[in-house]
Parts: structure tokens; C-alpha cells; sequence
């Protein structure tokens, strides 16, 4: 079946240091893709999205980077903080106008003070 | 504005017995999607509902099944829970149908026995 697979189950950084967590996706038509955070015993945080239309997008110390010849996107976390600890998800919309999100397994972010 | 709310938070049942779950959208929102969410299958789409309407439904068997009510609020139910479906069940809410910008609850936490 289709799926979004993320590269690392774990990610360990230093405080102060980027982060990068990287997604793969599966299908070339999809057309929006989310970045999630979900903290322990909460349910998943949006924190950035994308249009396939576009290829880079920022937010407040994070951006998002797709790279559709590839089916790749990426979530760069600048000046990573402890509150920044976390579950990261990527997600994508296939092109079917409903409510489906198609999420990967996750990545664990830690960060070491 | 208030974020969307699901009841109960926490829940306990032995196998056999049904559970009703609740998720009240975020205020303006009318389209409601769940979500199960356990370690083994990460966050897997039930179904969404868009103006008292199932608009789609994931891979779920028969026993899962949910409404919309006129007011946006939703409910799944799970008849004859099995011990397979102790899981995180997430509901997420946006302002129309097609997954753009889905916002989640915090999750009931269900547990079977």
C-alpha cells in the first residue's frame, strides 16, 4: 500500500545545533504535504506544510524543503531547543479530495543539552 | 480559539464490549477525520466526515464506524472490541474537505482488556 517512510527512527542533537529530518514519499501525485510534531501522551502538533507547487517554504526557525524528482522533504529545525524533543511526522495528500492523510512511522528527535 | 476537544481522554473496556468516543471540531470547521494510532501501524486514516457525510473511509473493518452531527461534532464507535484495538485514536478537524491543514486533539487513549 502507500506509505511515507522517514529515513532515521532516531535523530540525536546538541542543543543550539540544526536539525534535519528527512521523508520519503511514495506518490509522485500527491499534492500536500505536512510536517507534524507530536509530543509525549499529545496528539500531533501542525507545524509546517507545502504545496507541490512549491519547493521550499519557512516558518518560525523551521523550513520545509520538497524535492519532487526525488519524492523527497526534509524539515530543518534551526537552533534546536530541548522543548523541540519530539515525534516528527511527515504526512502527504494524495490526489483524492478527502480527509486521508498518509503518515510515516516517525522520527524521534532528541536533543542533548 | 479554542482546539479540538475529544472525550473521553481516557478509557478502559474488555473484549466484547462496544465504546463511543467524542471529538468536537475546532469552531468554523466542518470536516472531521480519525485517526488510530498505535506503535506497531503508526497513525492509519478511519475515516473522514464532511456535513453529517462519510467521505471516505480507510481499512478498517465494519465493527469501526462513526457520525457527524449537525453541529460538526463527531463520534466513532467500536463494536465487540478486540485486545488489537488498544490504541491512541486521533481525531482531526479542518475547515473543508481534502486534508489541508488537518488539526488534531489530543486523543482518547483507548485500552482493552
Amino acid at each position: 500500500g502507500e506509505s511515507v517512510g522517514l529515513h532515521l527512527p532516531t535523530l540525536s542533537v546538541q542543543e543550539g545545533d540544526n536539525s534535519i529530518i528527512n521523508c520519503a514519499y511514495s506518490n509522485s501525485a500527491s499534492d500536500y504535504f505536512i510536517w507534524y510534531k507530536q509530543e509525549s501522551g499529545k496528539g500531533p502538533q501542525f507545524i509546517i506544510d507545502i504545496r507541490s507547487n512549491m519547493d521550499k517554504r519557512q516558518g518560525q526557525r523551521v523550513t520545509v524543503l520538497l524535492n519532487k524528482t526525488v519524492k523527497h522533504l526534509s524539515l530543518q529545525i534551526a537552533a534546536t531547543q530541548p522543548g523541540d524533543s519530539a515525534v516528527y511526522f511527515c504526512a502527504e495528500n494524495p490526489p483524492s479530495n478527502t480527509g486521508k492523510l498518509i503518515f510515516g512511522q516517525g522520527t524521534t528527535l532528541q536533543v542533548k543539552p | 480559539k479554542a482546539g479540538v476537544t475529544q472525550t473521553p481522554r481516557y478509557l478502559i473496556k474488555t473484549r466484547g464490549q462496544q465504546v463511543t468516543l467524542s471529538c468536537s471540531p475546532i469552531s468554523g470547521h466542518r470536516s472531521v477525520s480519525w485517526y488510530q494510532q498505535t506503535p506497531g501501524q503508526g497513525l492509519q486514516f478511519l475515516f473522514e466526515y464532511f456535513s453529517e457525510t462519510q467521505r471516505n473511509k480507510g481499512n478498517f473493518p465494519g465493527r469501526f464506524s462513526g457520525r457527524q452531527f449537525s453541529n460538526s461534532r463527531s463520534e466513532m464507535n467500536v463494536s465487540t472490541l478486540e485486545l488489537g484495538d488498544s490504541a491512541l485514536y486521533l481525531c482531526a478537524s479542518s475547515f473543508e474537505v481534502g486534508a489541508y491543514e488537518q488539526y488534531f486533539g489530543p486523543g482518547t487513549r483507548l485500552t482493552v482488556t
